[in-house]
């Protein structure tokens, strides 16, 4: 069955530094799509970054990167230069298939506090 | 504002009792997905609505039943209601089928749901 594991319930950063928040995955599908989302307090969900399972190249958006390691089926995200408002729930997901089409899959998600 | 509206955004209800939760996409979306927030399963994918007919399936209880109406706004009908159906209902909207890995959603605000 697939799986997503985010095995870092909370993380702290200090503004301005960077922070990786950690993602793998477990699916035998070839075809898959790797996604990362923002909960803020607020409570709606955000759409961050996007790495297809066959992309040679790293996703990046802004100050968000995606460190995708395929054969270790990992699928990090990179926050560069932390601000106060990235301080929120963040969620992994992989897209894979089922039924002739994809579904997602969630992790359970990692909530980051960036001190001032 | 993703543009996804939901209602209502607090619903309180007694157990037994059944709800409608509506959906009314991003204009020009014609996909519609379904999500489950609770403490205990985290994010759950539950049902996938294109163009007006079920396209994916994932964790949805014979209990729960959705449809998508012909100008595109979806509803959510949860019956037989029980303590641990309390959560947060997410809709989301996208212009992609769900056929491919890539598909960027946006997500409305959620319904609360809360069963006494």
């Amino acid at each position: 069955a697939q799986k997503i594991t985010q095995t870092q319930p909370g993380m702290f950063v200090q503004e301005k530094e960077a922070v990786t928040l950690d993602c793998t995955y477990d699916t035998s599908d070839p075809s898959y799509g790797l996604f990362w989302y923002k909960q803020p307090s607020s409570g709606e969900m955000i759409f961050l970054i996007y790495q297809g399972s066959y992309d040679q190249q790293n996703a990046t958006e802004g100050r968000y990167s995606l460190n995708f390691q395929k054969a270790r089926k990992s699928a990090n995200l990179v926050i560069s230069a932390s601000q106060l408002g990235d301080s929120a729930m963040y969620f992994c997901a992989m897209r894979h298939p089922s039924g002739g089409s994809y579904i997602p899959t969630f992790g359970r998600g990692t909530s980051l506090i960036v001190h001032p | 504002d993703s543009g996804v509206t939901q209602t209502p955004k607090h619903l309180i209800t007694a157990t037994g009792q059944r709800v409608t939760l509506r959906c009314s996409p991003r204009s020009g979306d014609l996909s519609v997905y379904w999500y489950q927030q609770s403490l205990d399963q985290g994010l759950q994918f539950l049902i996938q609505y294109y163009n007006g007919e079920e396209r994916a399936k994932g964790n949805i209880l014979e209990r729960f039943s959705a449809q998508q109406f012909p100008d595109l706004h979806s509803e959510l009908n949860l019956s037989s209601l029980e303590l641990g159906d309390s959560a947060l209902y997410f809709c989301a909207s996208s212009v992609e089928g769900g056929r491919g890995a890539y598909n960027e959603q946006f997500f409305g605000p959620g319904t609360r749901l809360t069963v006494l």
